[in-house]
């Protein structure tokens, strides 16, 4: 069945910190790849999304995700990381269809 | 543009009842799928509408129903209410053609 990965639940990291996301799917044909993010008690947003080309994605709020076929992975980074940026961040998948499968989700906390 | 928009924000109901949560699309768009997600996880894709038809379905029983109008605004309909119903219930809309949905801020439901 298909399906979406986020090994970590929780990740801390301190303000200014780097940050990389984990995101695996399983299913053999390259799905379109999405990370939203979700502040508590909002919808989600897109931050960025992968169809085809170039496998290093830029997105909004100075995030970026990089698909790696070899690893049907699509992991999100960021360089510097600031107090707004702590919500929970969701990978999704689509496979030839609009409808999304979504990882459960990683609670990202940022100190000070 | 006008975003998606859903009604009621909030909704408390009791196990056996039924309920009627609503969403406007975003201007343009002619397609919105409806997502629950419950606490601690990732949404769940329940189903999609395409001009007024239903375009693909989830894993939910079939007391989860939905309409979808000629202004594609839609509607999903909840009959026999269970604990488990207790979620937030997400709409996104988007073009039929493109594989990038808009969310709504969601409804949260309560089943006691």
């Amino acid at each position: 069945a298909q399906s979406v990965t986020q090994p970590d639940i929780h990740i801390t990291v301190s303000e200014g910190a780097s940050l990389e996301l984990r995101c695996n799917y399983s299913y053999g044909a390259t799905p379109y790849l999405f990370w939203y993010v979700q502040s508590p008690g909002q919808g989600l947003q897109l931050l960025l999304k992968y169809f085809s080309g170039d496998t290093l994605v830029q997105g909004i709020k100075g995030f970026e995700a990089e698909f790696k076929r070899s690893q049907s992975s699509f992991n999100l980074r960021k360089p510097s990381v600031h107090w707004s940026d702590a919500a929970e961040y969701f990978c999704a998948v689509a496979f030839n269809t609009d409808k999304l499968i979504f990882g459960t989700g990683t609670r990202l906390q940022v100190f000070p | 543009e006008t975003g998606v928009t859903q009604s009621p924000t909030h909704l408390i109901k009791t196990r056996g009842q039924q309920v009627t949560l609503r969403c406007s699309s975003q201007s343009g768009h002619n397609t919105v799928s409806w997502y629950q997600q419950a606490l601690g996880q990732g949404p769940q894709f329940i189903f999609q509408y395409y001009r007024e038809e239903e375009n693909g379905r989830g894993n939910f029983p079939p007391r989860f129903s939905g309409l979808q109008f000629p202004n594609y605004s839609s509607e999903l309909n909840v009959n026999a209410l269970e604990l488990d119903d207790s979620a937030l219930y997400l709409c996104a809309s988007s073009l039929r053609t493109y594989n990038e949905q808009f969310f709504g801020p969601g409804t949260r439901l309560t089943v006691l």
